[in-house]
């Protein structure tokens, strides 16, 4: 595998499911980030984390939640989410602390909540 | 409110001539720049950034541009290519690692 890896691509689930998000980064990067991107809307900012360490939240419902075990892979746990949280979501990872800091993405995973 | 905005969500260029996609942004802080491109069903790739202390960067057919004073950054596309057809996303920060992603613009090519 090589780049930013996200599975599953498809998920359709129910306002009462929980289900995770999964993503893997195969860059030796130091950063990840998970993006939500709904129709018609710039690519949201949901969550950063560095060196493993959470360092932004921007202002995300507590039905999200991320977990970074490693600087590899990342998760986004969701929970009782609503039809409104339908949408792209991307992960993506950086080196921190280069002169270069451009995000590398995954493919993303289609939410539908139905 | 948006700090950076791409106003045309589309755009219509014949082959060979060339595409001019604009992003605008508010925060004057911002000093880097960043141009992805992204095919349906794919993530964004990046394409080509921009420091502040530059007002140009060229690679290949791809060419972003900076005006600092107008807050304002473009990408030229010459020449275009069919292959060239996808969704231009522009991206800033200030120093740091968080992105401030515009709408998109999505080129079409005409062959």
């Amino acid at each position: 595998e090589t780049g930013v890896t996200q599975t599953p691509r498809h998920l359709v689930m129910g306002m009462t499911n929980k289900k995770s998000l999964k993503c893997e980064q195969h860059l030796g990067h130091n950063a990840m980030y998970w993006y939500k991107q709904s129709a018609k809307k710039p690519l949201e900012l949901m969550f950063v984390y560095n060196f493993k360490e959470q360092t932004e939240n921007n202002s995300v419902p507590s039905r999200f939640s991320p977990e970074c075990p490693n600087s590899s892979h990342l998760f986004l746990h969701l929970h009782t989410l609503q039809p409104e949280d339908s949408a792209l979501y991307l992960c993506a990872s950086s080196q921190v602390g280069g002169f270069d800091n451009e995000q590398f993405f995954g493919p993303g995973t289609r939410l539908t909540v139905l | 409110d948006q700090q950076v905005k791409q106003n045309s969500p589309s755009l219509s260029v014949q082959e060979g001539r060339i595409s001019i996609l604009n992003c605008d942004y508010t925060n004057s802080m911002f000093d880097y720049f960043l141009w992805y491109k992204k095919y349906p069903a794919e993530g964004p790739t990046f394409l080509i950034s921009i420091s502040s202390i530059k007002d140009k960067n060229e690679d290949g057919r791809f060419t972003v541009f900076l005006n600092k004073s107008a807050k304002h950054l473009s990408l030229h596309i010459v020449p275009s290519q069919p292959g060239d057809s996808a969704v231009y996303f522009c991206a800033a920060s200030n120093t740091g690692n968080q992105f401030y992603f515009g709408t998109g613009t999505s080129l079409t090519v005409i062959p």
